[in-house]
Formats: structure tokens, sequence, C-alpha cells
């Protein structure tokens, strides 16, 4: 069965740490894997990824990901108290996105 | 361009009567979803539209659960009749056909009572 698994589930951080957020998947069809930040209702588009060991960037938000091991990793930098909301994984699999959990980020000011 | 609309925003309803959802896609958009998002948990796949025809529904309650896309832009997602579970953000997102990248809208959150 497909899976997306992400963790750590919920997070809680002081503003200027960094976190990273994984996101480990195993499905039949890989297309792509996104990741998605989630503060009220809808999820807002951060990052799409296609191929392993590129690294995307905006700002202080960085992604990359490992075809070979499966994974990804979402990296913050010098958080700040905006950043709090349930960051989320997906992977585009044949014609449909199969969602991980999420991981619900807390910054503190 | 503009984003996709759905509404109502809220929706609070009591256990056995029924609700609907809409969503307009983003002009163009060929593709249309509705998700389900329960609280605590990652969107799921209820059904996945093409054009008017559907692609995808292996996850919807059939039971309860009919949607409709019948001129292939907008869509309708009906639950009839409601269970306590049933509450959940209800998502619609669209994209091109094929693309890797899809826009969601804002969502409705329904609590059944």
């Amino acid at each position: 069965e497909d899976k997306v698994v992400q963790s750590p589930l919920s997070l809680v951080v002081h503003e200027g740490d960094t976190v990273t957020l994984n996101c480990s998947y195993e499905v039949t069809n890989f297309r792509s894997l996104l990741w998605y930040k989630q503060e009220k209702k809808a999820p807002t588009f951060l990052f799409m990824l296609t191929s392993s060991g590129i690294e995307k960037k905006s700002g202080r938000l960085s992604s990359i990901l490992d075809k070979k091991e499966l994974f990804s990793i979402l990296n913050i930098t010098a958080t700040q108290t905006g950043d709090s909301a349930v960051y989320l994984c997906a992977v585009h699999e044949t014609y449909k996105y199969i969602f991980g959990t999420g991981t619900r980020l807390k910054v503190l000011a | 361009e503009a984003g996709v609309a759905q509404s109502p925003r809220y929706k609070i309803i009591e256990k056995r009567q029924s609700v609907a959802f809409w969503c307009n896609p983003i002009s163009g958009h060929a593709t249309l979803y509705w998700y389900q998002q329960i609280l605590g948990q990652g969107p799921k796949l209820l059904i996945q539209f093409q054009n008017n025809g559907v692609v995808d529904d292996s996850q919807l309650p059939k039971d309860r659960f009919s949607a409709e896309r019948l001129k292939g832009v907008d869509s309708t997602l009906k639950i009839q009749p409601a269970k306590l579970e049933d509450s959940a953000v209800y998502l619609c997102a669209s994209s091109r056909t094929g693309a890797l990248r899809y826009t969601f809208g804002s969502g409705t959150r329904l609590t059944v009572v």
C-alpha cells in the first residue's frame, strides 16, 4: 500500500531556531514530492521536487529529495512566529497526491 | 488568475441531515479533486474528475457521498445523510491536465453535531 510518513508529528521551538522536518515514502509510481504549508485551511505550495540531490531554496526554507532512500527533508532556518503551521508532504503517484499526516510546528516568541 | 473558489466556508449540521459543497476551479483547469481532511490528519482524496468524467472515486463512501461535475467546470459534493465522523475540512483543488502541482481552495469546514 502506498504511504507517506512524516516526522515529527509536532514540534515546538523558539524564534531563531532551525528545524528539520522529515518525509519518507513508499509509492508504486513516483512522479514528484511536494511540500505545502497549511495555516488555516488551504494548503499553500512551498516546493516541488522531482530529482535527487538538487536543493530547492526559498528564503529561509529549503528542501531536498533522496530518491534512493525515499525521503525528503524541509529545513527552516531562523524560524519566526509566522512559520507556525502544519507542514504537509505529498507524493504525486501516477495521477494523484498521497499526503502524510503533517508536522505541526509552533514557533514561540 | 483567480483561485479555486469554494463555498460555504463553514457549515454546521445535525447528523442525518444532508449538505452540499460547491467548487469552481481555476479557468482552464480540466482536473478537479475533492479531498477530505479530518482534524490531525493529512488530506485524503475522495474523488478526481477529468473534465466531467470520474478518474478515481475509490475512496468515496458512495452510500452517502456523491459528487458531480456536469459541465466539466464547477463541481458539487453532497453528503446524505451525514454522520458525526464526516466532520472535517473539505478541500477542492484543480490543475491543468497532467500537471504535477495543484492549487487548493480555502476549503469548507463541516461540523456534524
